[in-house]
């Protein structure tokens, strides 16, 4: 079983609606948890870090839940320039290695 | 402020020949590591590192070397392209408090002929 595990869509969304992806891992002692996005053939870049009280960067909100070992992202009012590939990343318990969902891409459309 | 500096940025090797994939970094980041990304599999990890003189192999170390003589630089070395080794091969960097995610570096698409 792959550590972190995502549906990975794709999603076809129209401009203003809310979209939610959710991911799972597996490792219970995991200590550190966030969402990337990343653009074609482009580098992942950090969208946001994943707490257990949940937390929001404006139209985006973050939640993680240790004790069903998921993490969740809610996209409030997409744009289109939101379509891109969102992956999920946990940090293990060692502190140093991420492991990569294999990410959810999102498409919105006009 | 560059963050993480990656080069080249595409390579061709031919099978059998031997190469330096560049990552270097500015922000006195004790962590780097190094990841493939192949279409269906994800990002996966090929070597990292904890500080200089310090580092250790991934999911998928085989057929590539890395050193760290300096906190600033973590070169991966192809030993004898493959083309298994077809991917796009991403540097990271963090600091070491565990809030802080990997900052990337743009890339380097290496196809083996």
């Amino acid at each position: 079983r792959k550590e972190v595990e995502q549906d990975p869509g794709p999603f076809n969304v129209p401009e203003g609606a809310t979209v939610a992806f959710n991911c799972t891992y597996s490792n219970s002692a995991s200590q550190s948890f966030f969402w990337y996005r990343q653009d074609c053939r482009k580098e992942p870049k950090l969208l946001m870090s994943v707490y257990s009280s949940g937390n929001e960067d404006g139209r985006f909100t973050a939640q993680l839940n240790r004790a069903s070992q998921y993490i969740s992202l809610l996209i409030r009012d997409s744009k289109l320039s939101d379509s891109a590939t969102y992956l999920c990343v946990v940090i293990s318990n060692s502190g140093y290695a991420l492991n990569f969902g294999k990410g959810t891409s999102l498409l919105v459309t006009p | 402020n560059a963050g993480v500096t990656q080069t080249p940025k595409f390579q061709v090797l031919k099978t059998g020949q031997s190469m330096t994939l560049q990552c270097a970094q500015d922000m006195n980041h004790e962590y780097m590591s190094w990841y493939r990304q192949d279409p269906g599999m994800g990002l996966r990890l090929i070597h990292y590192s904890v500080g200089a003189g310090i580092t250790d192999q991934g999911e998928v170390p085989n057929g590539y070397n890395v050193s760290r003589s300096t906190t600033e630089d973590f070169p991966l070395r192809l030993l004898s392209a493959a083309p298994s080794q077809t991917s796009v091969y991403f540097c990271a960097s963090r600091d070491t408090g565990m809030a802080y995610g990997y900052t990337f570096g743009s890339g380097t698409r290496l196809t083996v002929v």
